[in-house]
């Protein structure tokens, strides 16, 4: 069984401010990794699949780092605004792309 | 557009019953899974399938199965529910190129 860890679970911001938060992952048998956006009542939004080692991929003012020999990403926000509300899922694949494994979620909630 | 479509929306099912639901990837050839998502937790993965065939299964009872159709649309189906059965109920396909398109999700309460 496969442990994908994120924190924190839920995160308040105030609109303006950054932050960041963490998704702790397997260290070995490294594929690749997923972010997901997911907003209430939508689908999950895919937003980066990270697979090197130090990779930074960046999409707006939403950008993610990678460590695979610690195994850990962390994503960041810069600048929150109140559309970025929505809950952040990082996802391990198994193998090549195949059955994920998701971490619990981090919550945002950016207020105004 | 994720290309994922599911049906039904909503779905109040009574302990004991059964329930199909279902999913239609945009295009064919893809690899179609299911997931399950319960409150406050990250989805789990119940099992996939290509070319109409189970191809990886998660720790889920024999209670759910699944068919993947000649058209490449599928089908979740769950017998004798259970009240912890309530859940989102999420289809993914996965492109050759590995992406991966949520649907919407099926909502399910068992009462």
């Amino acid at each position: 069984i496969l442990n994908v860890e994120q924190s924190p679970q839920s995160l308040h911001v105030q609109e303006g401010d950054s932050t960041n938060f963490t998704c702790s992952f397997p260290s070995s048998n490294f594929y690749a990794l997923h972010w997901y956006r997911w907003e209430t009542a939508k689908s999950p939004e895919a937003l980066f699949v990270m697979t090197l080692n130090g990779d930074e991929k960046k999409k707006g003012r939403i950008s993610a780092t990678l460590n695979t020999k610690e195994g850990y990403s962390y994503l960041y926000i810069k600048g929150s605004q109140p559309e970025d509300s929505a809950t952040y899922l990082c996802a391990f694949p198994h193998d090549a792309g195949n059955k994920l494994t998701f971490g619990g979620g981090t919550r945002v909630l950016v207020k105004p | 557009d994720a290309g994922v479509t599911q049906s039904p929306t909503h779905l109040i099912k009574t302990r004991g019953q059964q329930v199909t639901l279902r999913c239609s990837p945009k295009s064919g050839h893809d690899t179609v899974s299911w997931y399950q998502q319960a409150l406050g937790q990250g989805p789990q993965f119940i099992f996939q399938y290509y070319e109409e065939e189970e191809r990886q299964r998660g720790n889920f009872p024999d209670r759910f199965s699944g068919h993947q159709f000649p058209n490449y649309s599928s089908e979740l189906n769950v017998n004798a529910l259970l009240l912890g059965d309530s859940a989102l109920y999420l289809c993914v396909r996965r492109t050759v190129t590995y992406e991966q398109y949520f649907g919407p999700g099926t909502r399910l309460t068992v009462t």
